[in-house]
């Protein structure tokens, strides 16, 4: 089914270790961003990108990095997790960067860091 | 940066009752939307508004585009089971970063049969 992937679904990492959050999508859109969502705080842009080779920094970037080497795949990379990063990550992505019909949200990776 | 401040956070309703919400901002937005989530899901999009002033609806919800564009509300009317779930507006500018969409916090509705 076309749409935005991600996985894991779930995830329980330790203080300090590292992971990645992939995100796939398969609609040929430029645009994709990552969002970390917690009770009370909606939803929170951490990372964009417009297009393959570019990326730039969203509202709360640090203790994330991401890359684009193709169109399709967006991952998170958390280097070094800490607590604080305990959140529900959302990928979404849409054919331009402003666009709005056609701006899909994956189902969510649930990550707890202790 | 641009904050948008929603309400109520929470709401508590029977089922056949309307349902208010609404979203202000301290800046302007050149497009207002409404999404909601399911549990477990990701935001799907509901309405979007473009213009100061819009009224548009989606079935029972309606949504406003408030004249100062700084703000939106959205209804729900006969509220049904299936409507639970958290609410979010959005902003959106034009032009480059402000393209991005910026989110309120939510208001979380729960129905009771």
């Amino acid at each position: 089914n076309a749409g935005v992937t991600q996985t894991p679904k779930f995830q329980v990492l330790k203080t300090g270790q590292s992971m990645t959050l992939q995100c796939a999508q398969d609609m040929n859109h430029e645009y994709m961003s990552w969002y970390r969502q917690d009770p009370g705080m909606g939803l929170r842009l951490i990372h964009y990108s417009v297009g393959a080779g570019i990326t730039d920094q969203g509202e709360v970037p640090n203790g994330y990095n991401v890359s684009r080497s193709t169109t399709e795949d967006f991952p998170l990379r958390l280097l070094s997790a800490a607590p604080s990063q305990t959140s529900v990550y959302f990928c979404a992505s849409s054919y331009r960067q402003g666009a709005i019909y056609g701006y899909t949200f994956g189902s969510g990776t649930r990550l707890t860091v202790v | 940066g641009q904050q948008l401040n929603q309400s109520p956070q929470s709401m508590f309703i029977q089922e056949g009752e309307d349902v208010s919400m609404n979203c202000t901002s301290s800046s302007i937005f050149n497009t207002w939307l409404w999404y909601k989530q399911d549990p477990g899901e990701g935001p799907v999009l509901l309405i979007a508004l473009y213009k100061a002033g819009e009224l548009t609806s989606n079935g029972r919800l309606t949504a406003q585009f408030g004249i100062t564009r700084k703000d939106s509300f959205l209804n729900i009317s006969a509220s049904i089971p299936s409507d639970v779930g958290i609410y979010f507006c959005a902003g959106q500018n034009y032009g480059g970063s402000q393209g991005n969409l910026i989110f309120g916090k939510g208001t979380k509705l729960s129905v009771k049969p």
